[in-house]
């Protein structure tokens, strides 16, 4: 079993929806947790960084941490084609330890 | 300020030679951390360096070294290349003083023929 678990998708929703993206994982240890985002050919760019429990709202996107659950999402609210992109979630023990990352999930925003 | 560059962007490598890949972090990031994505697999983390010491590992043969210099620059090789190998390799780095956010070059892209 992966320590993070997350659906590949593809996830295909129509401009203006609102988007779940969803991780899970196994290492209770986790205490950051990080959305990435990678366009195409490109590299994953960091979206989102969250220490231990709790939401994290910036503009249209929100991340939430459920620990009990060992349970991340990210939300983005009125979705747009230039969201179409692979959403990575990552998480990290400690300062100086190693990031592990899910699959990814490939997003695609209709216009 | 300038990113993460990583170098070659594109290379094509036959099984048994061996390939070395290129990173120069954000100036002023001492961190140096190389990822193998996949489709099947995703980001698989093959090692860290900090300050020329090799700082964590991953589960990955030794076929797969790095290292790192004293301006931050680092270097990873890939030596006797199986067609397994073919994926996107990934450098980020990240500041010592910051949370350890990671910044992504765009990548080496390696097929093994």
């Amino acid at each position: 079993q992966k320590e993070v678990e997350q659906d590949p998708g593809p996830l295909s929703v129509p401009e203006g929806a609102i988007v779940s993206l969803n991780c899970t994982y196994s290492n209770s240890a986790f205490q950051y947790f990080m959305w990435y985002r990678q366009y195409s050919r490109k590299g994953p760019e960091l979206l989102m960084y969250t220490y231990s429990s709790g939401n994290k709202e910036d503009g249209r996107f929100t991340a939430q941490v459920d620990k009990s659950s060992k349970y991340i999402s990210l939300f983005i609210r009125d979705s747009q084609p230039s969201d179409s992109a692979t959403y990575l979630c990552a998480m990290r023990i400690g300062g100086y330890q190693k990031v592990t990352f899910g699959t990814g999930t490939k997003l695609q925003v209709i216009p | 300020k300038a990113g993460v560059t990583q170098t070659p962007r594109y290379l094509i490598k036959t099984r048994g030679q061996q390939v070395t890949l290129s990173c120069s972090p954000i100036s002023g990031h001492r961190s140096v951390s190389w990822y193998q994505q996949t489709p099947g697999q995703g980001l698989q983390f093959l090692f860290e360096y900090f300050s020329e010491t090799q700082r964590n590992k991953g589960n990955f043969p030794g076929r797969f070294s790095g290292r790192q210099f004293s301006n931050s620059r680092s270097e990873m090789n890939v030596s006797t290349l199986e067609l397994g190998d073919s994926a996107l390799y990934l450098c980020a780095s990240s500041h010592p003083t910051g949370s350890g956010e990671l910044f992504f070059g765009e990548g080496s892209r390696l097929t093994v023929l």
